[in-house]
């Protein structure tokens, strides 16, 4: 079964980095997959696409700040140089054949 | 500029039937395949449906039988009727464009409709 499993929260300080984890179960460690995120009261906005290689596109508008990284089935989200409009909650998804998963999401708390 | 404007939702007793609908403008709406994603109140993103650009259709199983996404492509629209509401249907409605290269990936979201089901 395909599952998405992320942290429920993370917090850093203002101006540091963070790194956010999205594994994928067992068996799909070759899927790419989207993060997203979700800031207070509004819809989700697309960040980037991260492939198993660690290759990375990135959405519209997205600041350098923002990147992405793989190994194995982990997926990560890396934020540095971190501003108070960075927290919000983030959501990792994936896909198959006619279904679609997203991760439980991550709250990140900028201190 | 992509945009996605949601509309429809409101308060409704389980039961009943509601329609959605989003509203695409600044892409060739066409080409896209499009979803729609819910959200309950203070809990995270769930798939619903999808249908493709040549009209492949997909429900999540907890929407199956109930739920009917359509979309037309002269009206840069798509739809979400949803029939036989529940109580845990309650939610944000989100409409997705899916990406072209990938259109497994979410690249727009719209703002989102709140649907209540509630007697």
């Amino acid at each position: 079964q395909l599952v998405l499993t992320q942290s429920p929260s993370a917090s850093a300080s203002l101006g540091a980095s963070v790194q956010l984890t999205c594994t994928l179960s067992s068996g799909h460690s070759t899927y790419a997959i989207a993060w997203h995120q979700q800031q207070p009261e509004k819809g989700p906005r697309y960040l980037m696409k991260l492939n198993s290689d660690g290759s990375h596109s990135k959405g519209d508008g997205i600041p350098d700040r923002f990147s992405g990284s793989s190994s194995g089935a982990e997926r990560y989200l890396t934020i540095s140089s971190l501003q108070s409009e960075d927290e919000a909650d983030y959501y990792c998804q994936t896909w198959d054949t006619g279904i679609q998963v997203f991760g439980g999401g991550t709250k990140l708390t900028v201190l | 500029e992509v945009q996605l404007v949601e509309s429809g939702g409101g308060l409704v007793k389980p039961g009943g039937s509601l329609r959605l609908s989003c509203a695409a403008s600044g892409f060739t709406f066409s080409s896209y395949s499009m979803n729609w994603v819910r959200q309950a109140p203070g809990k995270g993103l769930e798939w619903v449906s999808s249908i493709s650009s040549s009209r492949y259709i997909y429900y999540a199983d907890s929407v199956k039988g109930r739920f009917t996404i359509s979309r037309d492509n002269a009206k840069n629209s798509l739809y979400l009727q949803m029939n036989s509401l529940r109580a845990e249907d309650t939610a944000v409605y989100y409409c997705a464009r899916g990406a072209e290269s990938a259109p497994g990936i979410f690249d727009y979201w719209g703002q989102g409709s709140l649907v209540t089901v509630s007697s």
